[in-house]
């Protein structure tokens, strides 16, 4: 099946500063990337999508100069937690779709980062 | 907002077919019905998907109701590394995924 890598897996980092996690599909070329957050007990929410070469589309209620998303090849997308507080730990999982696979689009998940912000 | 109904915990004995239901009564005509599991501290894992036929792979089956408002998830032989949280998602072609809660399986030994 279709990899896709996320990396790092686990942060920590102090208040104010900004975290970049990175996003990459190993053996497919992903036309459009996803991001996801996921709070302890809930379920993944969708924050942005992603497609190569163009500005990410946020989900209502996601501060986009917060999560900045750049998605410069069709491998590779990456996420910026900007001036991370501790409200923002959580973990972050991206998702992958390409289109070479049965004609069916399906999306591929990455491991997830944890983010901890002390 | 996710389109789906599911039960929140269900068990199963290790060995036994494992049926999860999904609720999807407003699915559109395009859309299709996705299942994917998430196991503790993991990115969620690709199971099946299907628009209105019956579908199966190595891992599960996928049934769909006539009317395409429901479907069950099979897992013919439940082990224990199967326990996880279980999603099914409507989304037209892989469009976006909106997760609802899903249901949490546990295979006993």
């Amino acid at each position: 099946g279709a990899v896709v890598s996320q990396h790092p897996s686990w942060v920590i980092c102090k208040s104010g500063t900004s975290v970049k996690i990175e996003c990459r599909s190993l053996d497919f070329q992903a036309t459009t990337m996803f991001w996801y957050r996921q709070f302890p007990k809930q379920s993944l929410m969708l924050m942005a999508t992603s497609n190569e070469g163009s500005k990410a589309t946020y989900e209502q209620g996601v501060e986009k100069d917060k999560f900045l998303i750049n998605h410069a090849s069709l491998t590779l997308s990456t996420l910026t937690v900007t001036s991370a507080h501790p409200e923002d730990s959580s973990f972050y999982i991206c998702s992958a779709r390409g289109a070479a696979f049965g004609g069916e689009n399906i999306q591929y998940f990455g491991a997830g980062t944890r983010l901890s912000v002390l | 907002d996710a389109k789906t109904t599911q039960p929140p915990s269900m068990d199963c004995a290790e060995g036994r077919a494992a049926n999860l239901p999904c609720n999807h009564s407003t699915i559109s005509g395009n859309e299709y019905v996705y299942w994917y599991r998430q196991i503790h501290s993991q990115g969620p894992q690709y199971i099946i998907h299907g628009l209105k036929n019956n579908e199966t792979n190595e891992m599960a089956s996928l049934i769909i109701t006539e009317d395409r408002k429901s479907s069950t998830l099979i897992l013919p032989h439940a082990t224990l590394r199967d326990t996880a949280v279980y999603y099914c998602i409507i989304s037209n072609t892989g469009n976006q995924f909106y997760f609802g809660t899903g249901t949490s399986l546990t295979v006993i030994p």
